[in-house]
C-alpha cells in the first residue's frame, strides 16, 4: 500500500528564513506526489504536484519541492518565510483509483 | 467558477441522529470525492464517483453511511445512527475526469460534531 510520512507535527520559523518540510513516501509503483496547504476554516488548496519528468517541481507562493527516488522523499522548501504562510501543510500521493493518502500534515508557525 | 462547496459548514447531533451533507462540485467536473478528516490527522479516503457511479469505498465507510450523486452533480452523504467517532470534518473534492489524474479541488468541509 502507498503511504507518506511527514516528519514533525510543528515546524516554527522567523520570517525570512528558509522553511523545509519533509515527507517521505512509500509505493510500489512510480508515484505521483503532492503538497497541498490548509488555513483554517478553509479546504486545502493544491501547492504543486510531481507525476512525470523533471524531479524539481515548483508551486504557488514560492514553494518548490523535489523528487528524490534513491530517498524516497519529496521535502517542501521555501527560501524566505512569510507571515502568510502560517497554516497547516500535507503531503499526499495518488493511489489507483484517483484516491489521495495523506500524511498527518505539518503546522507551519511563523514569528515576526 | 464558484468552487466546491458543502452544507451545512457545521453540524452538532445527538448520538443515534442521522445527519445528510450536501456537496455542490465545480460546474462540469465529472469526478467527486468524500474525505474525512479527524483532529490532527490528514484527511482519510471515504468514497469516489465517476459520473453519477460509486466507483470505490473505503472499509471506513460502514454501513451507516452512504454517499449518492444522483444526477452526476451534487452529491449528499449521510450517517444513520451517529456515534461520537463520527466527530470529524467531512471534506468533498471534485476534479474535471481527465485522464488517469487530475487536480482535486476541495471545498471547506463540513465539521459534525456528535454528542
Amino acid at each position: 500500500a502507498q503511504s507518506v510520512t511527514q516528519l514533525g507535527s510543528h515546524v516554527s520559523v522567523s520570517e525570512g528564513a528558509l522553511v523545509l518540510l519533509r515527507c517521505n513516501y512509500s509505493s510500489s509503483v512510480p508515484p505521483y506526489l503532492f503538497w497541498y496547504v490548509q488555513y483554517p476554516n478553509q479546504g486545502l488548496q493544491l501547492l504543486l504536484k510531481y507525476t512525470t519528468g523533471a524531479t524539481l517541481v515548483k508551486g504557488i507562493n514560492g514553494f518548490e519541492a523535489e523528487f528524490k527516488k534513491s530517498e524516497t522523499s519529496f521535502h517542501l522548501t521555501k527560501p524566505s518565510a512569510h507571515m502568510s504562510d502560517a497554516a497547516e501543510y500535507f503531503c499526499a500521493v495518488a493511489t489507483g483509483f484517483q484516491k489521495l493518502v495523506f500524511g498527518t500534515g505539518t503546522r507551519l508557525l511563523v514569528s515576526p | 467558477d464558484t468552487g466546491v462547496s458543502q452544507n451545512p459548514r457545521h453540524k452538532i447531533t445527538k448520538r443515534g441522529q442521522n445527519v445528510t451533507f450536501r456537496c455542490d462540485p465545480i460546474s462540469e467536473h465529472n469526478r467527486l470525492y468524500w474525505y474525512r478528516q479527524t483532529l490532527g490527522q490528514g484527511p482519510e479516503f471515504l468514497t469516489y464517483f465517476q459520473n453519477e457511479a460509486q466507483l470505490e469505498k473505503s472499509r471506513l465507510l460502514s454501513d451507516r453511511f452512504s454517499a449518492e450523486r444522483p444526477k452526476g452533480s451534487f452529491s449528499t452523504l449521510e450517517i444513520q445512527r451517529t456515534e461520537q467517532g463520527d466527530s470529524a470534518m467531512y471534506l468533498c473534492a471534485s476534479s474535471p475526469g481527465q485522464g488517469a489524474w487530475d487536480e482535486q479541488f476541495f471545498g471547506p468541509g463540513t465539521r459534525l460534531t456528535v454528542l
